[in-house]
């Protein structure tokens, strides 16, 4: 068990309906990443935030924001879904640290189906 | 454009069996790899590796990194049962934050 901790576990939407996922980091944690993982395929970067400031992004839409609480919980947001929008999304809490890279912890995941 | 491969795609084993994993990069300015199992959920983390030949060993895996080279691989002897999984690889490169990500090796033990 990590201590990252995501909800819902499961969720069904249809299309152009708009979803909120949440996650809450593990104790003593300041960053939140959060992945959309496709089916046979490796977590896709969504973006980060650090200290409630989104702290790079990949490469997806406006239509994916997202929100770092003073807790450093976080939120992700979709709105306008689309079909191609199903996935597992996985969120993943860390230490920042300076020099080279700290490791990601990922909670359990949400998955996604929009029909 | 920064990338990382990793083969095989898809292994079976027998219960007993050694694996090897490899994972290969094109990156600029590498920082750290890590190494992931994934069951039916989250990435659980296994390695970071930073320096190169350094051997990172946890029970019956070990993983080492080549820097000249560019690749990295994971072993796992005496596989189990429980070591079915698919098994990923992910760096950090230059002052970028994210991590990026291989497409995987599914691993499946047979009994």
């Amino acid at each position: 068990e990590t201590g990252v901790t995501q909800s819902p576990t499961h969720l069904i939407k249809t299309r152009g309906q708009q979803v909120t996922l949440r996650c809450s980091s593990q104790s003593g944690h300041n960053t939140v990443s959060w992945y959309q993982q496709a089916l046979g395929q490796g977590p896709q970067f969504i973006f980060q935030y650090y200290r409630e400031e989104e702290n790079g992004r990949g490469n997806f839409p406006p239509r994916f924001s997202g929100l770092q609480f003073p807790n450093y919980s976080s939120e992700l947001n979709v709105n306008a879904l689309e079909l191609d929008d199903s996935a597992l999304y996985l969120c993943a809490s860390s230490l920042r640290l300076a020099g080279v890279g700290e490791t990601q912890y990922f909670g359990p995941g949400t998955r996604l189906l929009v029909l | 454009e920064d990338k990382v491969v990793q083969s095989p795609l898809s292994l079976v084993v027998h219960e007993g069996d050694t694996v090897t994993l490899n994972c290969s990069y094109e990156v600029t300015n590498f920082r750290s790899l890590l190494w992931y199992k994934q069951e039916k959920k989250a990435p659980t983390f296994l390695f970071m590796l930073t320096s190169s030949g350094i051997e990172k060993k946890s029970g019956r895996l070990s993983s080492i990194l080549d820097k000249k080279e560019l690749f990295s691989i994971l072993n796992i002897t005496a596989t189990q049962t429980g070591d079915s999984a698919v098994y990923l690889c992910a760096f950090y490169a230059g002052n970028n934050r994210k991590l990026i990500w291989g497409l995987g090796t599914s691993l499946a033990v047979n009994p």
